[in-house]
């Protein structure tokens, strides 16, 4: 959705740096996610915001940080990248006042490469 | 927490032909179950959503059904197109509904 975008698109780095991913959204939504995806393993939650005061753990934080600067950007960190974190990584919104069953809009990825 | 299980994890059939992707959830308490589309280079998209109230529903070549007894709930695609290529995921809500507990996949091929 082009509402919804990510940069950057794709991003290869080395074991043990630090790096930043980051997502902003024109929808006006309130509430912001994180996944990553695997092959074979669908899609899991890193972490997610329902307001710019709120951050809330995923399946799988460890290894990774967020913030959420404003309602429109929400961004993605690793601290000290390893291997096992290239994956794809997906930013998506909701919109609370639709809810409480609210459809999520994704962005279009960011593919990363740690080597 | 919810546990999605889907299957199968790849399917190929030939344009015409009707494709079935199942999934069963753990927590009785789910009542919304979406479907995203996948399609290369892009990010899921929802198309096509049931809440527990009803058995199923129908959009235009896509259809969903539920069975709460049984907590298992289905997509099926009739009249396949190239179009319909894609990676489908299954969702069930995770605690508050507005968090999600993905299935791992179905990769469709639609063949000619």
């Amino acid at each position: 959705d082009a509402d919804v975008t990510q940069t950057p698109r794709n991003r290869i780095t080395k074991t043990g740096k630090r790096i930043m991913l980051e997502c902003s959204q024109t929808k006006g939504h309130d509430r912001m996610y994180w996944y990553r995806q695997d092959p074979g393993l669908g899609l899991q939650l890193i972490y997610y915001s329902f307001d710019v005061k709120d951050i809330n753990k995923g399946e799988i934080s460890d290894g990774y940080s967020v913030s959420r600067q404003a309602q429109a950007k929400f961004s993605l960190s690793l601290e000290s990248a390893i291997p096992n974190q290239t994956a794809l990584y997906f930013c998506a919104t909701s919109d609370s006042r639709t809810g409480p069953q609210e459809t999520q809009y994704f962005g279009p990825g960011t593919r990363l490469l740690v080597l | 927490g919810e546990n999605v299980e889907q299957h199968p994890s790849t399917l190929s059939v030939q344009e015409g032909d009707s494709a079935v992707i199942k999934c069963t959830y753990s927590d009785s308490a789910s009542n919304y179950f979406p479907w995203y589309k996948q399609e290369l280079g892009k990010g899921p998209q929802l198309i096509i959503d049931i809440r527990s109230n009803v058995g199923e529903k129908k959009d235009q070549r896509i259809a969903v059904t539920l069975n709460k007894t049984a907590k298992h709930f289905s997509l099926h695609i009739t009249e396949t197109q190239p179009e319909d290529s894609a990676v489908y995921f299954c969702a069930a809500p995770s605690g508050t509904a507005s968090k999600l507990t993905f299935g791992t996949g179905t990769r469709l091929q639609v063949t000619l």
